[in-house]
Parts: C-alpha cells; structure tokens; sequence
C-alpha cells in the first residue's frame, strides 16, 4: 500500500483564492520532504525541500511568498498555492524518504490543481 | 551539478518484444540512480534503484537496469514487454548522492503495441 498519501487529489479554485495540498507520510516519520511541480507532459521540477520544524528551502525561481510550505509534524508537510492564478494549474507531487528499505524516496499519488 | 538525459521521449515496442529506456547522467559524486514509472494521471511508481554494491539491479514488474560507471549510463531494460508496460517512465539521480532530492529526466513514454 501507499506510504505517501497526498489529498486532495484533485482541485479547482478561483483565481485569487489560496489552496492547500497535504502530503502525509504513512506509518513513518519524514524531517525531510520534497515538493515536485509535473506540467502536463513534461518532468518533475523540484520546488521546495520541507523540512520539519524549520523554514522550507526553495529552489531557484520558485517564489516562496506564493508556494507557502509548513511541515508541522512529522507526518505533514502542507503546500499553499497563494492567490492562485490559471498559470499556477499543474500536477503537484510530493516524496518523503522512508526509513525502511535502506530509505527508498516513495512519492505520493499527485494533486491535480485546476485554477478557473 | 547533476543532471539527467533520457534519450528519446517516445519509444514504441510490440508486445513480446525487448524494452530498452535509455538513461545517462551526469554526477560529481557516487550517484544513486532510480527509475520510476508513472500511469496516466497518478503519481510515482518506484521500478529500481541503484545505491552501491551490484551493479545490475532487479526491480519490479520483471525491469532491470544496469549501472555502468564508464559509460554514465543507467539503462532500463525489460525482455518481454506487456501491454501493461505503457506508461512513462522517469529516470532520476540523487543529487549529492545519497537519499536526498531528485534531479529527474524528461522521460520516455513506452507504448506497447500488440
């Protein structure tokens, strides 16, 4: 079964509006997640590495005021997508390394945002 | 930097047929190398991965993929593909090596034709 388990899986909003995609590590704890950005047909773009506790680290180009991450607990880490624009529509996907099996990265089931 | 190069975005097979998914990279340090396939409209699936040790490694679904040093190439192979097999497929490092973020490639989408 699923170790990483991402809801919503899918999500229209306004443009405008903030939406919150939880990404939650199953039976195990994660200091460590990623947030990965998939576009319809292309790859996976790292945005943000979530660290529990601590401020998030954001890769180059990735506005941080905008994709707010909180990872309160070692089991959630959150993704906000503030005053989201019709551009800001993609796959968002997030990993977390699992401590078992020599920490294989499982990846969670992916949220679909749709901004109208 | 590392950095990840699949090469062709479209490979096409008949069923039965051998797969091959070409992956080379690029790393200034010992690389950990994965693939992962993904369906239509779903996350991740992890296939294999490669860390230390042997360098032919055995996944899921009947794939391996063999890491070769001299050539920076991790590719994935399969001798009998299924029409289950379709989907894309995403090879990654991990940058810095170890277990920590992943650089991806673009991918490869295998259609499995009968």
């Amino acid at each position: 079964g699923a170790v990483v388990s991402q809801h919503p899986s899918w999500v229209i909003c306004k443009s405008g509006t903030s939406v919150k995609i939880e990404c939650r590590s199953l039976d195990f704890q994660a200091t460590t997640m990623f947030w990965y950005r998939q576009f319809p047909k292309q790859s996976l773009m790292l945005m943000a590495t979530s660290n529990e506790g601590s401020k998030a680290t954001y890769e180059q180009g990735v506005e941080k005021d905008k994709f707010l991450i909180n990872h309160a607990s070692l089991t959630l880490s959150t993704l906000t997508v503030t005053s989201a624009h019709p551009e800001d529509s993609s796959f968002y996907i997030c990993s977390a390394s699992f401590p078992g099996q020599g920490n294989t990265i499982y990846f969670g089931e992916g949220s679909w945002l749709t901004v109208v | 930097a590392q950095s990840v190069t699949q090469l062709g975005s479209h490979v096409s097979v008949s069923e039965g047929a051998l797969v091959l998914l070409r992956c080379n990279y690029s790393s200034s340090v010992p690389p950990y190398l994965f693939w992962y396939v993904q369906y239509p409209n779903q996350g991740l699936q992890l296939l294999l991965k490669y860390t230390t040790g042997a360098t032919l490694v055995k996944g899921i679904n009947g794939f391996e993929a063999e890491f070769k040093k001299s050539e920076t190439s991790f590719h994935l192979t399969k001798p009998s593909a299924h029409m289950s097999d379709a989907a894309e497929y995403f090879c990654a490092v991990s940058e810095g090596g170890g277990y920590n973020k992943l650089i991806f490639g673009a991918g490869t989408r295998l259609a499995v034709h009968p």
